[in-house]
């Protein structure tokens, strides 16, 4: 098993291009979610999929689109980058979504929006 | 809204010194408490969490941390750490429909020889 992949690992945009982060995991969950970290801010909540056609907004949803393109995909879309958005994005799935569950997560994705 | 304070930003020691990372929690209901590690340039990865029952929950890598309901708090120790515990340590809480979870800032902890 794989896990959680992501793609790409590493990308650069320009103030105003749009981008779509790619998530999959093969561990069969059903809740999926996206994640950024920045410096001494820990990990915040984008959007999450608690299953398969359903999406929620998290704490940062500003500047966002997600898509759960079925059971196994889970893309992040940025429409139009802005600077504020240069981070590193983490994609995580979990099995059922029960409060308490481990959240496993993917290698990430480090942006620089110039 | 619920929170997470992780005490230090950064946490120097020498190797096969103890160790303890600070994390304090606000909530008024239960929670269930996480802390997760990340190697340089790699996602996160579970390294023990709190449900429930026994107050005192061991983890992989020798760690182990204490839920303190009085005190909110979940503080992360290790007895004798390794040059290769070099990492970032995350505490995080998950109380709410769909398993969020909220983290705190973040400890560096660096190990010296």
């Amino acid at each position: 098993n794989a896990g959680v992949t992501q793609t790409p690992k590493f990308q650069v945009l320009k103030t105003g291009q749009s981008m779509t982060l790619q998530c999959a995991q093969d561990m069969n969950h059903n809740s999926m979610y996206w994640y950024r970290q920045d410096p001494g801010m820990g990990l915040r909540l984008i959007y999450y999929s608690a299953s398969e056609g359903t999406t929620d907004k998290g704490e940062v949803p500003n500047g966002y689109n997600v898509s759960r393109l079925n059971k196994r995909e889970f893309s992040l879309r940025l429409e139009s980058a802005a600077p504020s958005q240069t981070s590193v994005y983490f994609c995580a799935s979990t099995q059922i979504g029960f409060l308490g569950e481990t959240q496993y997560f993917g290698p990430g994705t480090r942006l620089l929006v110039l | 809204a619920q929170s997470v304070t992780q005490l230090d930003s950064q946490v120097p020691v020498f190797e096969e010194a103890p160790v303890e990372l600070r994390c304090n929690y606000s909530s008024s209901v239960s929670v269930y408490l996480f802390w997760y590690v990340q190697y340089p340039n790699q996602g996160l990865q579970l390294l023990l969490k709190y449900l429930s029952g026994s107050t005192l929950v061991k983890g992989i890598n020798g760690f182990e941390a204490e839920f303190n309901k009085s005190q909110t708090s979940f503080h992360l120790r290790k007895p004798s750490v390794h040059i290769s515990d070099t990492a970032e340590y995350f505490c995080a809480v998950s109380m709410e429909y769909g398993n969020k979870l909220v983290f705190g800032a973040g400890t560096i902890l660096r190990v010296k020889s």
